[in-house]
């Protein structure tokens, strides 16, 4: 998967807790997104984000979800308050500067988050 | 909304070919057709990508037809390992923002039978 690293790899929160996902992009890539994946489903975009900048947040919940991608260090999904229904694999993907589209988007491993 | 429509399963022998179809009877001059692959519960995995010629690569081969509504994605060897879900996604092909993401429709399970 082209050195895209999301940490951590599995994450158990109780209900109410708040469960910060990592995603450091392949070097040099500067766009990246997220997707969802809730148990026995498929894919689900979240959001879309460039340095510094949401450019497409359409598939984020309204309430609780968070994502940022400084221009330093790791883009962070960030789930306040969360419940047993935010519990699914969570993964990031990160492709480079965009001048046209011929350009593949590469996928880390995934966070597993558990909400107990 | 995917703009793809695939058979949900298919199964090939080991050692044989696989070939996935996909219909694309909408996509537009500007959108590349692409293929990611997810096995099991890992991260998906990307395969190939094409416009209007076909494409090949180390791991595959993609057909896309001449009027581009469809396209077949070649595994020529299959083997154990390459039993997952495939996915075929169609893109723009100039990014403007919100046109940039992949979207995932159900896919279609291919099994490799020993």
């Amino acid at each position: 998967n082209a050195g895209v690293m999301q940490n951590p790899r599995h994450l158990v929160r109780r209900r109410g807790q708040e469960a910060r996902l990592r995603c450091s992009p392949v070097k040099g890539h500067s766009h990246v997104y997220w997707y969802r994946q809730l148990p026995e489903e498929g894919l689900k975009f979240m959001v879309y984000l460039q340095k510094e900048n949401i450019i497409d947040e359409s598939g984020m919940p309204k309430e609780r979800f968070s994502a940022e991608f400084p221009k330093e260090g790791p883009s962070i999904l960030r789930i306040q308050q969360v419940v047993r229904g935010d519990s699914a694999a969570y993964f990031c993907a990160s492709s480079r500067d965009i001048v046209s589209g011929d350009t593949e988007a590469f996928f880390g491993q995934g966070t597993r988050l558990t909400v107990v | 909304d995917a703009k793809t429509t695939q058979p949900p399963s298919m199964d090939c022998a080991e050692g044989r070919a696989a070939n996935l179809p996909c219909n694309h009877s909408t996509i537009s001059g500007n959108e590349y057709v692409y293929w990611y692959r997810q096995i099991h519960s890992q991260g998906p995995q990307y395969i190939i990508h094409g416009l209007k010629n076909n494409e090949t690569n180390e791991m595959a081969s993609l057909i896309i037809t001449e009027d581009r509504k469809s396209s077949t994605l070649i595994l020529p060897h299959a083997t154990l390992r390459d039993t997952a879900v495939y996915y075929c996604i169609v893109r723009v092909a100039h990014y403007t923002g919100a046109n940039s993401k992949l979207t995932f429709g159900k896919g279609i399970t291919l099994s490799v039978r020993p």
